[in-house]
């Protein structure tokens, strides 16, 4: 079965960086596209972003237009890890930040920016 | 970017009876090289993940009871709970997995009514 596990997630204030992680198995890894998804109070999910793989794809990225230019997606096949860094984080980033890989997702990891 | 409509908003439905959410998409999500819809359903309680549901739009997730129905091909697709229960109040969410950006509908929350 496919597992995934954030970390990382905290309070933190605007301006201030972040960078989640994701452990993930039960997969072929170095071949899957990784996505992280959010989720703000009260709303709905929200894709981010996503790094392709590797191996086929060269580890292109695509972010959503609320985060491209401040969050960064990057792995690692040797760990089976992806990594998302925030950073000029700001209060409308506050959410659960998931960790996916296509229809399966993490249990969440949860990141407050206030001052 | 496909939109994902879905309705309705919310649904108060009695024990035991059916509860009918529909999704509609923007463009097709029906992928014909490998005959598949590229649509999942999920359901969120309060505090908790989403859980998977369905996939494919009529794949059910293991441990999901055969209540729940996916249905629906292309652009239109619904989720049925048949023989509502208790446990089954919470908000449903379809999304599409076709293209980047995955998109989701605004949700349906369900009620006991």
């Amino acid at each position: 079965d496919v597992q995934l596990v954030e970390s990382g997630g905290g309070l933190v204030k605007p301006g201030g960086s972040l960078r989640l992680s994701c452990a993930a198995s039960g997969l072929t890894f170095e071949k899957a596209w990784m996505t992280w998804v959010r989720q703000a109070p009260g709303m709905g999910p929200e894709w981010i972003g996503h790094i392709k793989s590797n191996v086929d794809d060269n580890g292109t990225t695509d972010y959503a237009a609320p985060v491209k230019g401040r969050f960064t997606i990057s792995r690692d096949d040797s760990k089976n890890m992806v990594y998302l860094q925030m950073n000029s984080l700001r209060a409308e980033d506050t959410a659960v930040y998931y960790c996916t890989y296509t229809v399966r997702w993490g249990q969440g990891t949860q990141v407050t920016v206030s001052s | 970017d496909i939109v994902m409509t879905q309705s309705p908003v919310s649904l108060a439905v009695s024990l035991g009876e059916r509860a009918t959410i529909n999704c509609k998409s923007s463009r097709s999500v029906f992928f014909s090289s490998n005959n598949r819809n590229y649509l999942a359903w999920y359901q969120q309680k309060p505090g908790q993940a989403p859980k998977l549901l369905m996939y494919w739009a009529s794949s059910r997730e293991s441990r999901v009871p055969d209540r729940f129905i996916g249905s629906g091909s292309g652009t239109d697709f619904t989720l049925t709970i048949r023989d509502l229960q208790a446990e089954d109040v919470a908000v449903y969410y379809c999304q599409q997995y076709y293209s980047a950006p995955w998109t989701f509908g605004q949700g349906t929350k369900i009620e006991i009514k």
